[in-house]
């Protein structure tokens, strides 16, 4: 049973248009929610987190929308850029559990046609 | 490079043969991850330290897998036995102990058993 599921196995956008990539989790206990960016042949790389106290996170292009009544966030990327073509993951964690594990969606490969 | 080292990068093996892989964190780190990847999917953790302790084991962790982290830097992840469904990513991740952490993902070591 995932706990953290990424619908959308793939995602194409034009360059300069916005980017939006969806994360939906089913275990209430998650309070911690990170995007990671992974290119072939490199680990993932962190993006941006939020803590379910916020519904907003914001840095440069990158924002996280998270609605906690709907299980649900999203990661918006504006305006995309070529360089933006990676799979991104959504995870999650139970900060009350901190140092556990993180639980991951199976990816959303995005490309950014120029 | 001050990011998380994993060596080797790719390893080919035949069923039954142990192999070991090796992590170095970033040094100030005192927690450490391995997670296993496999293709269209996100990572799966398989267990953790702080410090030199394993924290956690997950129930993917197999008798045939060992991991330690004797001196708390680096950490090393044994597979004996390997079997064909062993072939996938093994990717190490270090953080700090706070309670918003990041994890910071080496460049995985992709195992390949014939």
């Amino acid at each position: 049973d995932q706990q953290v599921k990424q619908n959308s196995p793939s995602l194409s956008v034009q360059e300069g248009r916005i980017s939006i990539l969806n994360c939906d989790y089913t275990n209430s206990m998650f309070d911690y929610f990170l995007w990671y960016k992974k290119y072939p042949a490199e680990g993932p790389t962190f993006l941006i987190s939020i803590s379910s106290i916020k519904d907003k996170n914001e840095d440069g292009r990158f924002t996280v929308f998270l609605n906690k009544s709907a299980k649900h966030l999203s990661l918006h990327i504006v305006p995309s850029q070529p360089g933006d073509s990676a799979v991104y993951f959504c995870a999650a964690s139970a900060l009350k559990n901190y140092g556990q594990n993180f639980v991951f969606g199976p990816g959303t490969r995005l490309s950014v046609l120029p | 490079d001050t990011g998380v080292s994993q060596n080797p990068r790719h390893k080919i093996t035949k069923r039954g043969q142990n192999v070991t892989f090796r992590c170095d964190p970033i040094s100030e780190h005192n927690r450490l991850y391995w997670y296993r990847q496999t293709l269209g999917q996100g990572p799966e953790f398989l267990t953790y330290f702080q410090n030199e302790a394993q924290l956690e084991k997950s129930r993917l962790l197999s008798d045939r897998f060992s991991a330690e982290r004797p001196k708390g830097s680096f950490s090393t992840l044994e597979i004996q036995r390997t079997e064909q469904g062993d072939s996938a990513m093994y990717l190490c991740a270090s953080s700090l102990s706070v309670q918003q952490e990041t994890q910071y993902f080496g460049p995985g070591t992709r195992l390949l058993v014939l």
